[in-house]
């Protein structure tokens, strides 16, 4: 089956520790996102990657990075850096139908 | 004024009603737009595109109003596994990268 996996589904981490979010796809898209999504708020834009080696800053990178070394990966790592890490965080692929989504792991950071 | 906005409800609706609700985007050259479902606590599923012609898939109608800037979804005959908080997204550069609304929350109540 085709499709975005992510893991872990729930992870709980102390403040001041580096984490990272598995995000793979087998669906063979170039494009693939990371979104931070808060309690009854929509999605936000962390990081996008358009092509293998290449990414850009969305609107909200600060305390973020992320690493693009193969097409099927692109992993997102929350630094300690990030003030306020507690949220669900989503990754996305797409071609010009739409985006598809992973179905996101939920980070709680205390 | 936000790039695209949405009423965030919730819309209240009895079951087998029809409801609409509307998304309105700021950017005239924005070329693609889609609707998106999403359950509490999962990740936003691609309910459909929105083309220029509008676009029916079975009880979900979608429109799309160039010279208002905003887009439409009707969904008739509701039903109680239709709530849900219903997502819309623009593309308005030439990649895929897309800016969201913060959604519409809708409850189909028996």
């Amino acid at each position: 089956d085709g499709g975005i996996t992510q893991s872990p589904k729930y992870l709980f981490r102390k403040e001041g520790q580096n984490v990272t979010l598995s995000c793979e796809q087998n669906l063979n898209h170039d494009a693939m996102y990371w979104y931070r999504q808060d309690p009854g708020q929509g999605l936000r834009l962390i990081y996008y990657s358009q092509i293998v080696n290449d990414f850009q800053k969305g609107d909200i990178a600060e305390g973020y990075s992320v690493s693009r070394e193969k097409k099927e990966s692109f992993p997102l790592t929350v630094t300690s850096a990030q003030k306020n890490p507690t949220a669900f965080y989503l990754c996305a692929s797409s071609t010009a139908d739409g985006q598809y989504f992973g179905p996101g792991t939920r980070l709680t950071v205390t | 004024r936000k790039e695209v906005e949405q009423d965030p409800g919730p819309f209240n609706v009895p079951e087998g009603a029809t409801v609409a609700f509307n998304c309105t985007y700021s950017n005239s050259a924005s070329q693609s737009f889609f609707w998106y479902r999403q359950d509490c606590r999962k990740e936003p599923k691609l309910l459909m595109s929105v083309y220029s012609s509008g676009n029916e898939d079975g009880r979900f109608t979608a429109q799309l109003n160039r010279a208002s800037q905003y887009i439409s979804l009707l969904i008739r005959d509701s039903k109680l596994s239709d709530s849900a908080t219903y997502l819309c997204a623009v593309n308005m550069n030439s990649n895929y990268q897309l800016i969201w609304g913060a959604g519409t929350k809708l409850i189909i109540k028996p």
